[in-house]
């Protein structure tokens, strides 16, 4: 079975400090992990995928298979980066795959 | 982006009756959708996948006979919650793959209150 962890449901931060919201996974094979943001009163939208080793909104997130990780970071929080965020888990390929989310982290960065 | 589109937004009913809500892919087509649901501070739970011309895949848990969907068409499915009880309410979210994008897009969001 897999399985998403956000150990974290909140997490507050002041303007410009470093942000880093944690993700564990359980899952027999390769998976792959995103990070999905909803801002308030929006709709749920793809943040960032392992796969793409890219960088969105000051955002990066490693995949550490070692550790089951997909930690989301950022060095620099700013207020528009308050909302909240969830991490998740395919376990096949292709963007038709249904995903494991995880609870959610809101994170709130304050002045 | 895509855009998903839900309707309606919200819905309030009365136990014993149906409802029915819509998910449109509003610029692409997708032969697969899915439907969650999302419960007050918790996560989205997958509730099934519906697959265009065929039956709905459902996930362990979730009452076939409860939650029919329905992929009528390449940009529309439904998901008709029968019998509606106040444990029905919730938030249901469908998302749909634009595969040439490569991403997966999710509606706004139907929020479901039974009295």
């Amino acid at each position: 079975a897999q399985r998403v962890t956000q150990p974290e449901k909140l997490l507050s931060v002041f303007k410009g400090a470093p942000v880093e919201l944690k993700c564990n996974y359980s899952y027999s094979g390769s998976p792959e992990l995103f990070w999905y943001v909803q801002y308030s009163r929006q709709r749920l939208q793809l943040l960032l995928r392992h796969i793409s080793r890219e960088s969105i909104k000051g955002f990066t997130a490693d995949l550490n298979k070692g550790e089951t990780s997909f930690h989301l970071k950022k060095p620099f929080a700013q207020e528009e980066d308050s909302a909240m965020y969830y991490c998740a888990l395919s376990g096949s390929t292709g963007t038709a795959s249904k995903l494991t989310f995880g609870t959610g982290t809101r994170l709130q960065v304050t002045l | 982006g895509a855009v998903v589109s839900q309707h309606p937004s919200w819905v309030i009913c009365k136990s014993g009756t149906s409802v029915k809500i819509e998910c449109r892919s509003l610029d692409f087509q997708a032969t697969t959708m899915f439907w969650y649901r999302q419960f007050p501070k918790q996560s989205l739970m997958l509730m099934a996948t519906s697959n265009e011309g065929s039956k709905a895949t459902y996930e362990q848990g979730v009452e076939k006979d409860k939650f029919l969907i329905n992929h009528a068409s390449l940009t529309l499915s439904t998901l008709t919650v029968t019998s509606a009880h106040p444990e029905d309410s919730s938030f249901y979210i469908c998302s749909a793959p634009d595969t040439f994008a490569g991403e997966l897009f999710f509606g706004e969001g139907s929020r479901l209150t039974v009295l």
